[in-house]
């Protein structure tokens, strides 16, 4: 198992430009996020899905937009990037249906720079 | 939300000694879970804990939920120890709170 996976790896923008992050799992899990680190910080959750098809906000949407058309994948868009969306961005998935479980598992991350 | 605070917020340590890495949640969690962030920006799962005492190796964990803290113990620290340790928690599976982190420093 891969796990979950992200790309790009690392990626620089220009103001107002845009770009979709891709995370993919392979764990079969209902539950994916989203997360933005700044430094100094812990992770905040941007947007969330608990299942194909579906999207809800975290606590910082602003300025994303998500989608959810297969169950293993999950995308994060910037329609305009800015440069207070400069951050390492963390896909995350949890819990197989059923499953009391709610651990859980992230990818490497996407550093992203906007300039 | 849940609130979730971490401590201490840094630590240094020399190579052999023994921490205690302390995370206090402000309501009954069903989700709570330690992190190592290593200094490549990794995020390794340590501890999926939401009660109780788990051990794994010279690390182990202990949840106390009616008392909302949660202790995170690292024996015999090592090198590779260093990094950040964060705490995450949640009601559910959604709006996880993570705390800002414990940075460890092992030195030799």
């Amino acid at each position: 198992n891969a796990g979950v996976t992200q790309t790009p790896k690392f990626r620089v923008l220009k103001t107002g430009q845009s770009m979709t992050l891709l995370c993919a799992q392979d764990m079969n899990h209902e539950y994916m996020y989203w997360y933005r680190q700044d430094p100094g910080m812990g992770l905040r959750l941007i947007h969330y899905s608990v299942g194909e098809g579906t999207t809800a906000k975290g606590e910082v949407p602003d300025g994303y937009n998500v989608s959810r058309l297969k169950k293993q994948n999950f995308l994060l868009g910037l329609e305009s990037a800015a440069p207070s969306q400069t951050s390492v961005y963390f896909c995350a998935s949890s819990a197989l249906a059923g499953r009391l479980s709610y651990e859980q598992y992230f990818g490497p991350g996407t550093r992203l720079t906007v300039t | 939300g849940i609130q979730v605070e971490q401590s201490p917020p840094d630590l240094i340590l020399q190579e052999g000694a023994n921490s205690t890495l302390r995370c206090n949640f402000s309501d009954s969690v069903n989700n709570l879970q330690w992190f190592h962030q290593n200094p490549w920006g990794q995020l390794i799962n340590l501890f999926y804990i939401p009660s109780g005492t788990k051990q794994n190796g010279r690390l182990s964990a202990t949840t106390v939920a009616t008392e909302r803290y949660s202790l995170l113990y690292i024996s015999s620290s090592q090198t590779t120890d260093s990094g950040v340790y964060f705490c995450a928690a949640s009601g559910g599976y959604q709006k996880v709170t993570f705390g800002i982190g414990t940075k460890l420093q092992v030195i030799p």
